[in-house]
């Protein structure tokens, strides 16, 4: 199966600061590689889609890019409510994995 | 607006099974493009996909599942479901039932299930 490395796993980030997640898959995957939000005790919110596209109603702070094995998601001028977890996402190879996440706290 | 909603049991007895529904509104899960997906977390661990059933019948599993696993669906309710067998303690997890199209793009909020006796 394909293993996907998000780093770094842990981020501290005052407002308005930049922040990128990294996530690197194991084998060549295309653009198949999707960006998720996740606050506690709420389901995963779907930000990016292949890679760099934005899905319905996400800010545009936050965008996508990479492609074959390293791909980055990217918050321009972080905001408070950007505290979460995020992590990546393979569709392009049964069976589907998920990074192991890296959580964004606010200084 | 899309909306997905898991029900069952929140515990369940070591070697039972565990039994899953997906009530689907907002959208039909006879739609020809989607997939309707089990995924899970368990407490400390990350996102593991269960598996996979689309409109046609057609169902694809993780393989380290699926010799457990089994993904109904009921066109006339717009219900999917899951059947997990011989669960352990390490089948505790919050499950959430998900449309696939391009990555997840709708989620169940989840559903706790613990394994104990």
């Amino acid at each position: 199966e394909i293993v996907l490395t998000q780093s770094p796993d842990f981020q501290s980030v005052t407002p308005k600061e930049k922040v990128t997640i990294t996530c690197r898959a194991s084998q060549n995957i295309g653009t198949t590689l999707h960006w998720y939000q996740q606050k506690p005790d709420q389901p995963p919110k779907l930000l990016i889609k292949y890679a760099s596209q934005s899905f319905s109603g996400v800010p545009s702070r936050f965008s996508g890019s990479g492609s074959g094995t390293d791909f980055t998601l990217t918050i321009n001028s972080l905001e408070a409510e950007d505290a979460a977890t995020y992590f990546c996402h393979q569709s392009g190879t049964l069976p589907l994995t998920f990074g192991g996440g890296t959580k964004v706290e606010i200084k | 607006q899309v909306q997905l909603q898991e029900s069952g049991p929140g515990l369940v007895q070591p070697s039972q099974t565990l039994s899953l529904t997906c009530t689907v509104s907002g959208a039909s899960i006879g739609d020809v493009g989607y997939y309707w997906s089990w995924i899970r977390k368990p407490a400390g661990s990350g996102l593991e996909w269960i598996g996979r059933i689309y409109t046609s019948g057609s169902t694809n599993y993780n393989p380290s599942l699926e010799s457990r696993v089994t993904i109904l669906q009921d066109k006339s309710k717009n219900q999917f479901s899951l059947k997990l067998s011989s669960v352990t303690a390490a089948d505790t997890a919050v499950y959430y039932c998900a449309r696939e199209h391009w990555g997840v793009d709708y989620w169940g909020q989840g559903t706790l299930v613990t394994v104990s006796s």
